[in-house]
This record gives C-alpha cells, structure tokens and sequence, in this order.
C-alpha cells in the first residue's frame, strides 16, 4: 500500500536555527515528489518538484532534495515568516494523475 | 496572470443539503483536480477533469460529483451533505496533457462547514 509519511509533526525552531523536514514515501513508479507550503486557512502554495534520486532544488532558505526513499526540505537560517504547515506529496504512475499528500509539518519559527 | 479563484470563501449547510463550489483554473491549465482537506490531515484527491471529462476518481463516494466547462473552469457537487464533508475543498489547476507529470497550483479554498 502506497504511504507517505512526514516527521516530526511539529516543530518549533529558533530564528536562525536550521533543521530538515522528512518525507518517507513507499510508492509503486514514482512519477514525482512535491513539496508544499501552506497557511492556516489557505490554499498550499507550490515549492518543489523532485523527479529522481539525487535531485536538489533551492528556493531562498529552502532546499529539497531526493532519495529513493525519502525527501528532506532543509531550511537554513529561517524566519518567522517561514512559519507554515510543510506539505509532502507524491504523484502515483503509471496513468495516476493525482497527488498522494503526507499530513504535514507544522513549523513555528520565534524571534 | 490569473491564479486559481474559488467561490464561495466559506459556506455553511446543514445535514441533508446540496452544495455546488466552484473553480477557475489559472490562465492556460486545462486540467482541473479537486480535493478535500479535513483539520489537521492533508488534502485527498477527489476527482480530476481533463477537456471537461472526469480524468480519474479517488475513494469517494457517488454522492461527489463534478463539471468542467470549456473555459476550463470547474464545479463540484455534493449532495446528501453528511457531518463528515465538513472540510476545505480545494481546487487546483495545471497544464498539458491529463497525466503528463505538471506542477498542481492550487486554489485557496472552499471552507464548508455542515450542521
């Protein structure tokens, strides 16, 4: 059975004081991990997409990256405005066309 | 560019009701998927639409049900509202062809709650 599993659930940083979000996923033909950003009450707002094992993107503070069976978001030095919920998501294939979500990370960054 | 829209922002019904949201896709996206997020969970798939046909299904019920129009815009419906619809349906658009491996941008969200 396909899973995707997020840790911790929450977790309160310090300004400054990086860390990593993790994503575990069991999937049949991986066709796509996303990682997304969403704030209470809003709609989740599109970070990354990692096709393959070994990938990076980075974005401002962020940086995902991609193994065969875990992503990592790393966040470097962050702000209060990076305080969200942290969506993982993977696309299922052949012939899936849907997003296959974990339940997501609540980060909470203090000044 | 034009982002996702949905309407309404929230909406409240009680047990037995009808409820019809709605969605414009972003500027280009022919494809439309809807999904519903439960407090604390994350989103589940509900339906796509690809050039106004559904475009695969997840594990609800009949009683959810859809359109897309040809300005790609999209409905969903659900009938016989039940305690456990209450949820953010959310709505996202993306381009190409249903099933090639684009980016979802979503909308921001139809808060229903049901009495």
């Amino acid at each position: 059975e396909d899973q995707v599993t997020q840790s911790p659930e929450a977790l309160r940083l310090q300004e400054g004081e990086s860390s990593s979000l993790n994503c575990s996923y069991t999937v049949s033909g991986l066709r796509g991990l996303f990682w997304y950003r969403q704030d209470p009450g809003k709609g989740p707002e599109f970070l990354f997409t990692l096709y393959s094992a070994g990938e990076e993107k980075e974005k401002e503070r962020l940086k995902a990256t991609l193994t065969k069976k875990e992503s990592f978001l790393h966040i470097t030095a962050p702000k209060p405005e990076d305080s969200a919920t942290y969506l993982c998501a993977v696309r299922r294939g052949p012939g899936a066309n849907n997003l296959f979500f974990g339940t997501g990370t609540r980060l909470t960054v203090i000044p | 560019e034009t982002g996702v829209t949905q309407s309404p922002t929230h909406l409240i019904k009680t047990r037995g009701q009808q409820v019809t949201l709605r969605c414009s896709s972003q500027s280009g996206h022919n494809t439309v998927s809807w999904y519903q997020q439960a407090l604390g969970q994350g989103p589940q798939f509900i339906f796509q639409y690809y050039r106004e046909e559904e475009n695969g299904r997840g594990n609800f019920p009949p009683r959810f049900s859809g359109l897309q129009f040809p300005n790609y815009s999209s409905e969903l419906n659900v009938n016989a509202l039940e305690l456990d619809d209450s949820a953010l349906y959310l709505c996202a658009s993306s381009s190409g062809l249903a099933g090639a491996y684009n980016e979802q941008f979503f909308g921001p969200g139809t808060r229903l709650t049901v009495l």
